[in-house]
């Protein structure tokens, strides 16, 4: 069956330390995948967006690989801040066929402590 | 652009009324999708319409759910009759698709609680 899988347990971080959230997926063969930021009460908010072909993205302190050999995105926070504490949640763009349409991952929970 | 609009922000109801939710998406957009947020479930997409038609409803529960999309700048989602497990936050999000899905720009969800 196809599963998008985040880290299920909260990650909790030291500030100015690298947060590393994953996004593990199978039984998809997406091309492109999109991190996305949720505050309590909020809707998603679009942070990256990597294609298939691309291995590395980054967008000053975020960078997102992506390894379609793996079945796997990760997801970094460089130099983390309390601000950043948050729900990050992976989607998947199943480009192809009569539809394609952005299937999300559960999130994960990021607690950046000062 | 004010993003995405969403209405009610918040519904709670009694099981078997009929509830109406609304989305406004940004103008110029022409994908339009609805998902659904339980912490049981995550993000689960309901529906998505390409230019007003719906292309894909693969997602939407059972016949009691349906949604219209009469032009390109209102969409609707109903539950008819509504159940207490349909409580949840109701997203809409919008996006320029080109190819791909492309950035979705969300909306700040419906909470419905169904009693």
């Amino acid at each position: 069956s196809q599963k998008i899988e985040q880290n299920s347990e909260a990650l909790n971080i030291q500030e100015g330390k690298t947060a590393t959230l994953t996004c593990n997926y199978t039984n998809y063969s997406p091309a492109y995948l999109q991190w996305y930021r949720q505050d309590p009460g909020r809707g998603p908010v679009f942070l990256l967006l990597i294609r298939e072909n691309e291995k590395e993205k980054r967008k000053e302190r975020l960078k997102v690989t992506f390894d379609t050999t793996l079945k796997q995105s990760l997801f970094h926070i460089t130099a983390s801040q309390p601000a950043d504490s948050a729900t990050y949640l992976c989607a998947l763009d199943t480009v192809g066929g009569a539809t394609n349409k952005l299937i999300f991952g559960t999130g994960t929970l990021l607690a950046v402590q000062p | 652009d004010a993003g995405v609009i969403q209405s009610p922000r918040h519904e709670v109801t009694e099981m078997g009324q009929e509830v109406t939710l609304r989305c406004k998406p940004i103008s110029g957009h022409n994908s339009l999708f609805w998902y659904r947020q339980t912490m049981m479930r995550g993000l689960e997409l309901l529906i998505y319409f390409n230019n007003n038609v719906p292309i894909d409803d693969s997602g939407m529960p059972e016949d009691r759910f349906s949604a219209k999309m009469p032009n390109a700048s209102f969409s609707t989602l109903k539950i008819q009759p509504s159940e207490p497990r349909d409580s949840a936050v109701y997203f809409c999000a919008s996006s320029v698709q080109r190819g791909g899905t492309g950035e979705l720009f969300f909306g700040e969800g419906s909470r419905l609680t169904v009693l």
